[in-house]
């Protein structure tokens, strides 16, 4: 069952934030973030694991909540360089090395 | 970081025809690799998993015998479109990763367009 993101698309100025969802029905061991350009591949952002995790890098961060079955993406003061469509994937308890991704959004940063 | 790559980057084929598709870990071993195919402005979706000596694992739709995958060593896994026809051209990724656990590092992806 493919993850639910929210929203489907933002359109955010230069310096403003943003906060992408993603959410399982199921009960999730890991979340992991990613970012696709357009006509490249995915790049990897980071990974939370359960325990209820924040992580960071530079001013884009994340956290997981397992209780709700979600993680959330926060981009602070966004930067040009960080539009594309953000992707969550997730690992379910119990299920090893299965992985689906969610469906993406679609951040467009604009001058 | 961990390295993943793709061969080719782009192919153009006549329908019928038979492509292979190269997918390398550089500077890790991968235990498990990964076969994606993405069409325009959709999420990735996964064709099949791959283990190292192992038959791959197909996902429920995805034609075995249309979609090989051979995954002959801890470093390279082949993704061969046999008799490729036009619904077949989309953006094809492979991913790796070390293990179990651990997160999947992406290829640059192949485009495929089959005339």
């Amino acid at each position: 069952q493919q993850p639910v993101q929210s929203p489907q698309a933002v359109i955010l100025r230069e310096g403003e934030d943003a906060v992408i969802n993603c959410s399982s029905s199921k009960a999730l061991y890991s979340v992991h973030w990613y970012r696709q350009k357009h006509g490249e591949a995915p790049v990897f952002l980071m990974i939370l694991l359960k325990g209820g995790e924040q992580k960071g890098h530079e001013k884009i961060s994340a956290s997981f909540n397992e209780k709700k079955q979600q993680s959330s993406l926060y981009l602070t003061a966004s930067q040009l360089s960080y539009s594309g469509t953000y992707f969550c994937g997730t690992e379910w308890e119990n299920y090893g090395q299965n992985f689906v991704f969610g469906p993406g959004t679609r951040l467009s940063v604009l001058p | 970081g961990a390295v993943v790559s793709q061969h080719p980057s782009w192919v153009i084929c006549k329908s019928g025809t038979s492509v292979k598709i190269e997918c390398r870990s550089l500077d890790f071993q991968a235990t498990t690799m990964f076969w994606y195919r993405q069409f325009p402005k959709q999420s990735l979706m996964l064709m099949a998993t791959s283990n190292e000596g192992s038959k791959a694992t197909y996902e429920q739709g995805v034609e075995k015998d249309k979609f090989l995958i051979n995954h002959a060593s801890l470093t390279l896994s082949t993704l061969t479109v046999t008799s490729a026809h036009p619904e077949d051209s989309s953006f094809y990724i492979c991913s790796a990763k070390q293990g179990a656990w651990e997160t999947q590092y992406f290829g640059p992806g192949t485009r495929l367009l089959v005339l």
